[in-house]
């Protein structure tokens, strides 16, 4: 049971580049998230998506796209890099409970950090 | 417009001594909170939380009280110990959206 998985760990990208944040989870979890973190700004959520082929967004959704597929993979696609998207972002899961995600059972990736130059 | 604020940016404390940690939030619609603890290079992970309809939760050496009408949550960790040192997050959960305050950096001095 690997949990959140997240790839890479690591990514430099010049102004402009798209490029692919991938999430995988293995609990069977409905419902999936990304965050970024910024310093003196806590995570923010990004988009997320509560089982395949539905996804909402989130506060900070601009310059983002993301899909679902399947239950495991929740990918994070950024379209055209700018530098104010560098960041370290975490995927997130957990199971559905009483109508939305579950209180106590989020489990967070070991996040990807991104530079955007 | 930050709807979840911790105020504090760091907080160091003697081991065995009490750790308080300080959360207030805006939004009156918030169904749950919770706090998250956070070791560098690694994501965060769940502490505790606390329903809108109850004023504390307790769990082992974790406490977390809410007071509704300051719209402030904290929690208490007692006794602190050295492993406790971490960055620890408040979070207010409404529906599928999760708000996350800035952290606390937490320093448990031996």
């Amino acid at each position: 049971n690997a949990g959140v998985t997240q790839t890479p760990k690591f990514q430099v990208l010049k102004t402009g580049q798209s490029m692919t944040l991938q999430c995988a989870q293995d609990m069977n979890h409905e419902y999936m998230s990304w965050y970024r973190q910024d310093p003196g700004m806590g995570l923010r959520l990004i988009h997320y998506s509560v089982g395949a082929g539905i996804t909402d967004q989130g506060e900070v959704p601009n310059g983002y796209n993301v899909s679902r597929s399947t239950t495991e993979d929740f990918p994070l696609r950024l379209l055209s890099a700018a530098p104010s998207q560098t960041s370290v972002y975490f995927c997130a899961s957990s199971p559905l409970s009483g109508g939305s995600a579950s209180t106590d059972t989020q489990y967070f990736g070991p996040g990807t950090r991104l530079t955007v130059l | 417009d930050q709807q979840v604020k911790q105020n504090s940016p760091s907080l160091s404390v003697q081991e065995g001594r009490i750790s308080i940690l300080n959360c207030d939030y805006t939004n009156s619609m918030f169904d749950y909170f919770l706090w998250y603890k956070k070791y560098p290079a690694e994501g965060p992970t769940f502490l505790i939380s606390i329903s809108s309809i109850k004023d504390k939760n307790e769990d082992g050496r974790f406490t977390v009280f809410l007071n509704k009408s300051a719209k402030h949550l904290s929690l208490h960790i007692v006794p602190s110990q050295p492993g406790d040192s971490a960055v620890y997050f408040c979070a207010a959960m409404g529906g599928f959206k999760t708000i996350f305050g800035a952290g606390t950096r937490l320093f448990v001095k031996a």
